[in-house]
């Protein structure tokens, strides 16, 4: 039972482009929403990371929208280059050790 | 060097054998990880670490067993491996606080015939 529901599987976009990428939950308990980036043949690595007491939080290109009410954030890639071409991972923790990841998206950013 | 790394980086057993996934790091974190990674699944936990001589279940855990002798060590075994257990192995590891930044190594891909 996969808690954390990511969506597209896969995104492909023109550079320059906003691709975006979505995930919802059920778990209210849940509170702290990171993303992961990960480039092939390698670990994922932290992008950037929300808590649910603020409705948005950008680090440079990436932005996190966050939105309790619908149990929903999203990671923004604002002027998305060939080198953001990797798979994002959401994922959420409800207070404790464990990090519920949603299943990922492959994206493409064409030159 | 610093950092977590794990062996190795590429394995290919069969039905039955053992195998053990090693993760090692560098910088005393409290807790250590074991994830699976399988396309469509995102990574799925299947041990942690809290300290050494604690550990507790993940999401997935059947068919693996873990130990955490000593803080910077926390090898993976596969008691019998499955071809179910064919995947990509993620040790990660974090400082202390529920918010401190999860570090990941670089990957175990094992393929089990």
């Amino acid at each position: 039972q996969q808690q954390v529901k990511q969506s597209p599987q896969s995104l492909i976009v023109q550079k320059g482009g906003i691709p975006i990428i979505n995930c919802a939950y059920e778990n209210t308990a849940f509170d702290y929403f990171p993303w992961y980036q990960q480039f092939p043949g390698k670990g994922p690595a932290l992008l950037i990371a929300i808590r649910p007491d603020v409705s948005e939080k950008k680090e440079g290109r990436f932005t996190i929208s966050f939105n309790k009410s619908a149990k929903q954030f999203s990671l923004h890639i604002m002027d998305s280059q060939p080198g953001d071409s990797a798979t994002y991972f959401c994922a959420a923790r409800a207070g404790g050790n464990m990090l519920t990841f949603g299943g990922g998206t492959r994206l493409m950013v064409k030159p | 060097d610093a950092g977590i790394t794990q062996s190795p980086r590429y394995k290919i057993t069969e039905t039955g054998r053992q195998v053990t996934l090693m993760c090692h790091q560098t910088w005393s974190h409290s807790y250590m990880f074991w994830y699976r990674q399988d396309l469509g699944h995102g990574l799925r936990l299947i041990y942690y670490s809290a300290a050494a001589d604690i550990t507790d279940k993940g999401e997935v855990p059947d068919g693996y067993v873990v130990s955490r002798s000593k803080t910077e060590n926390f090898p993976l075994t596969l008691e019998s491996a499955t071809r179910s257990q064919t995947s990509v192995y993620f040790c990660a590891s974090r400082r202390g606080g529920p918010l401190d930044e999860q570090f990941f190594g670089p990957g175990t891909r094992l393929t089990v015939l």
